[in-house]
């Protein structure tokens, strides 16, 4: 299958300060790219939908103005945590998709964030 | 927002025997896909089905569709200790959105 990288895969960061995560699509175009949340032992909660060239579809209850979402090129898409704090501790997971509704997404292996 | 809700919520059983994991919907959909993650990792995607399709197979990996009950199911067959991971049933809405929302999952464990 099609590679997604995402980096970093861990980060440890100060209260106040902002993180960025990286998300390539490495051998395909990532028409759409998919940002997610997941909580110890829970499901993948979907943050944002973003499309190449074009403002990020977020979700119900996510802060877009704390969730940078950045989808500049068919490879590379970003989320910045802004001024983060504690309860933003999570694993961070990135997909991205070709074009078209039916096909199927790739996962990048996920960033776990540490706020102290 | 979750679309899916998978049971049973963790599932132990022994290497050889089958393993099924249903998933239930609540909006009409453009597909159903089922993915695996491993503890701590990203997901791995195992099978896509059309909401036109009733049935599909992929290795030891069979996958239904029904639409009028809006569920679907995974069955792994013949399990080996290396397929203990959550699986998550994803749906694409039918209609304009692009989303892929996830279930809540399912935690299989195969004893060796």
């Amino acid at each position: 299958g099609a590679v997604v990288s995402q980096h970093p895969s861990r980060v440890i960061c100060k209260s106040g300060t902002s993180v960025k995560i990286e998300c390539r699509s490495l051998d395909f175009q990532a028409t759409t790219m998919f940002w997610y949340r997941q909580f110890p032992k829970q499901s993948l909660m979907l943050m944002a939908t973003s499309n190449e060239g074009s403002k990020a579809t977020y979700e119900q209850g996510v802060e877009k103005d704390k969730f940078l979402i950045n989808h500049a090129s068919l490879t590379l898409s970003t989320l910045t945590v802004t001024s983060a704090h504690p309860e933003d501790s999570s694993f961070y997971i990135c997909s991205a998709r070709g074009q078209g509704r039916d096909t199927e997404a790739f996962f990048g292996q996920g960033t776990r964030l540490t706020v102290v | 927002s979750q679309q899916g809700e998978e049971d049973p919520q963790a599932l132990s059983i022994q290497e050889g025997e089958n393993a099924t994991m249903n998933c239930s919907y609540k909006t009409s959909i453009n597909n159903l896909q089922w993915y695996r993650q491993n503890s701590g990792r990203g997901l791995v995607h195992l099978i896509l089905i059309r909401s036109n399709e009733r049935e599909k197979h992929s290795g030891r990996l069979r996958v239904t569709l029904d639409t009028s009950k809006k569920s679907s199911s995974l069955l792994i067959t013949a399990s080996r200790a290396a397929d203990t991971a959550s699986y998550f049933c994803a749906t694409v809405p039918q209609g304009g959105s692009e989303k892929l929302v996830f279930g809540k999952g399912t935690k299989l464990t195969v004893n060796p």
